[in-house]
C-alpha cells in the first residue's frame, strides 16, 4: 500500500520562498509520474506541476511557471516543490499524488494528506 | 485556453439517482482526455474514484459508476446515501503535459 507524506509548509511572506516536500513509501517512486496539486481555502483542486519517471520532464501550470520548480530524488523516495516569489495567491493546501496507469489512461491513484502554505505579511 | 466544465451543485434525495458531467468549453470528451473522477468531504484528501471512464478504483461501491454521455465525461450515483454528500471533481489531460481541474460539483443529499 502507497503512502506519501507532505512537509514544509508554513507561514511565509509574499515574495519569500518555500520548499515543500514528499516522502513516498511501500512502492518505487522511479516508476511514475508525480504532481503537485493544491487547493486554495474553500476552492477546488488545481493541478501544479508534473515530473516525468526521470525527472527529464516537467510542466507546470502557467499561474507557478518561471516562479516554482519541481523536482525528484528517487535514490530518496521523495518529491520537492521548490516556491519563489510567492504571492497571495499561492495561499493553499499542497498535495503530493501519484499517476497511476491502466489500460492507457493516466489517473491520480495515491495522494498525500497535504501541506498548508500560507502566504501573508 | 480551455476550461473544463462540472456543475456547481446538484441535490439527490436519498436513494436516488444522479448524474455529474465533466465537460470542455470547446471540444468533446473522450479517452484522450483521460478523464477521472475523485470525491472530497470538507477537510479531506481527495479519493480516486473513477478511472479509465468507468473503471471504480479499489474500495468503490458500485453505486458509483463512469461513462461518456454525448460530448461529457459522466459520474453516476445509483442509490444516493447521505455519506455521498461531498464535492466531485474531474480531471483532464490537455495535451503538452498539462492536466486540468474541472471547477467540483457539491453535491447535496436531502
Amino acid at each position: 500500500e502507497g503512502q506519501l507524506v507532505e512537509s514544509g509548509g508554513g507561514l511565509v511572506q509574499p515574495g519569500g520562498s518555500l520548499r515543500l516536500s514528499c516522502t513516498a513509501s511501500g512502492f518505487t517512486l522511479s516508476s511514475y509520474w508525480m504532481s503537485w496539486v493544491r487547493q486554495a481555502p474553500g476552492k477546488g483542486l488545481e493541478w501544479v506541476a508534473n515530473i516525468k519517471q526521470d525527472g527529464s520532464e516537467k510542466n507546470y501550470v502557467d499561474s507557478v511557471r518561471g516562479r516554482f520548480t519541481i523536482s525528484r530524488d528517487n535514490a530518496k523516495n521523495s518529491l520537492s516543490l521548490q516556491m519563489n516569489s510567492l504571492r497571495a495567491e499561492d495561499t493553499a493546501v499542497y498535495y503530493c499524488a501519484r499517476w497511476g496507469y491502466s489500460s492507457g489512461q493516466y489517473y491520480l491513484d495515491y495522494w498525500g494528506q497535504g501541506t498548508l502554505v500560507t502566504v501573508s505579511s | 485556453q480551455t476550461v473544463v466544465t462540472q456543475e456547481p451543485s446538484f441535490s439527490v434525495s436519498p436513494g436516488g439517482t444522479v448524474t455529474l458531467t465533466c465537460g470542455l468549453s470547446s471540444g468533446s470528451v473522450s479517452t484522450s482526455y483521460h478523464p477521472s473522477w475523485y470525491q472530497q468531504t470538507p477537510g479531506q484528501t481527495p479519493r480516486t474514484l473513477i478511472y479509465s471512464i468507468n473503471v471504480r478504483s479499489s474500495g468503490v461501491p458500485d453505486r458509483f459508476s463512469g461513462s461518456i454521455l454525448g460530448n461529457k465525461a459522466a459520474l453516476t450515483i445509483t442509490g444516493a446515501q447521505a455519506d455521498d454528500e461531498s464535492d466531485y471533481y474531474c480531471v483532464l489531460y490537455m495535451g503538452s503535459g498539462i492536466w486540468v481541474f474541472g471547477g467540483g460539483t457539491k453535491l447535496t443529499v436531502l
